[in-house]
C-alpha cells in the first residue's frame, strides 16, 4: 500500500530551527515535495528531491534518504510567518499514473 | 497570469442537489487534477488529465466526473451531493506530469453540503 507519515503538530519559537520528518512507503518513487499551506490558503511548493541529500533554498532546506524511505524539511531562523501546514508529497506509482501522494501534514505552530 | 483560478469559493448545498466546481489555468498546462482536503485527511486525489480529452480517475473517484474539452478548464461536477462530500476542493496544473515539474494549486473551493 501507499503511505506517508509525517506527525501532527510542532511547535517552536522565533529564531530557533525546526526539523519536520516524513517517511513514506510507495509504489515507486519519482520525487518527493514539500509544500506550505497557511491556514485557509492553497499549498504553495517549498522543496523538491529527487536524489539523496540535500537540498538548500535560503531558511528552508529538505533532505532525502531513498533507501531509508526518509525524508525531513529543516526551517532555521524560524519566523511567525512560518506558522503554516507543512505537506510531505511522494510522486509515486499508483492507480492515478505518476501522481502525487500526501502525507496528512505537519501543523507548525511559531511563537514569540 | 492569473494562474490557476476556482470558482466558487464558497458553496451551500442540499443533498441531491448537482453542481460543478469550476477550474482554469492560463499557463498551458498539459496536467491538471483536483484534490480534496479534510481534517485529519490530508490531500486526496479525486481526478486528473494529461491533457485536452484525456482524464482519468484517482484515488477517491466515486460521486465525481470530469471532462477536458479545452487545455485551459477542468470542471468537477458532483452529480448527486451527499453530505460527505463536505470539503475544501484544490485544482491544480502543471505543465506536464514529468518528474521536475511542481503543480500549482489554485484558491480552493469551500463546500458544504447539507
Amino acid at each position: 500500500g501507499q503511505n506517508i507519515d509525517q506527525p501532527t503538530e510542532m511547535t517552536a519559537t522565533e529564531g530557533a530551527i525546526v526539523q519536520i520528518n516524513c517517511t513514506y512507503q510507495t509504489s515507486g518513487f519519482n520525487g518527493l515535495f514539500w509544500y506550505q499551506q497557511h491556514a485557509g490558503e492553497a499549498p504553495t511548493f517549498l522543496s523538491y528531491n529527487v536524489l539523496d541529500g540535500l537540498e538548500e533554498k535560503g531558511r528552508f532546506s529538505s533532505f532525502l534518504s531513498r533507501s531509508k524511505g526518509y525524508s525531513y524539511l529543516l526551517l532555521k531562523e524560524l519566523q511567525m510567518k512560518d506558522s503554516a501546514s507543512y505537506l510531505c508529497a511522494v510522486r509515486g506509482v499508483n492507480q492515478a499514473g505518476t501522481a502525487l501522494i500526501f502525507g496528512k501534514g505537519t501543523t507548525l505552530s511559531v511563537s514569540s | 497570469n492569473a494562474g490557476v483560478t476556482q470558482t466558487p469559493k464558497f458553496q451551500v448545498l442540499k443533498t441531491g442537489q448537482s453542481m460543478t466546481l469550476q477550474c482554469a489555468q492560463d499557463m498551458n498546462h498539459e496536467y491538471m487534477s483536483w484534490y480534496r482536503q479534510d481534517p485529519g485527511m490530508g490531500l486526496r486525489l479525486i481526478h486528473y488529465s494529461v491533457g485536452a480529452g484525456i482524464t482519468d480517475q484517482g484515488e477517491v473517484p466515486n460521486g465525481y466526473n470530469v471532462s477536458r474539452s479545452t487545455t485551459e478548464d477542468f470542471p468537477l461536477r458532483l452529480l448527486s451531493a451527499a453530505p460527505s462530500q463536505t470539503s475544501v476542493y484544490f485544482c491544480a496544473s502543471s505543465y506536464s506530469p514529468g518528474n521536475t515539474d511542481t503543480q500549482y494549486f489554485g484558491p480552493g473551493t469551500r463546500l458544504t453540503v447539507l
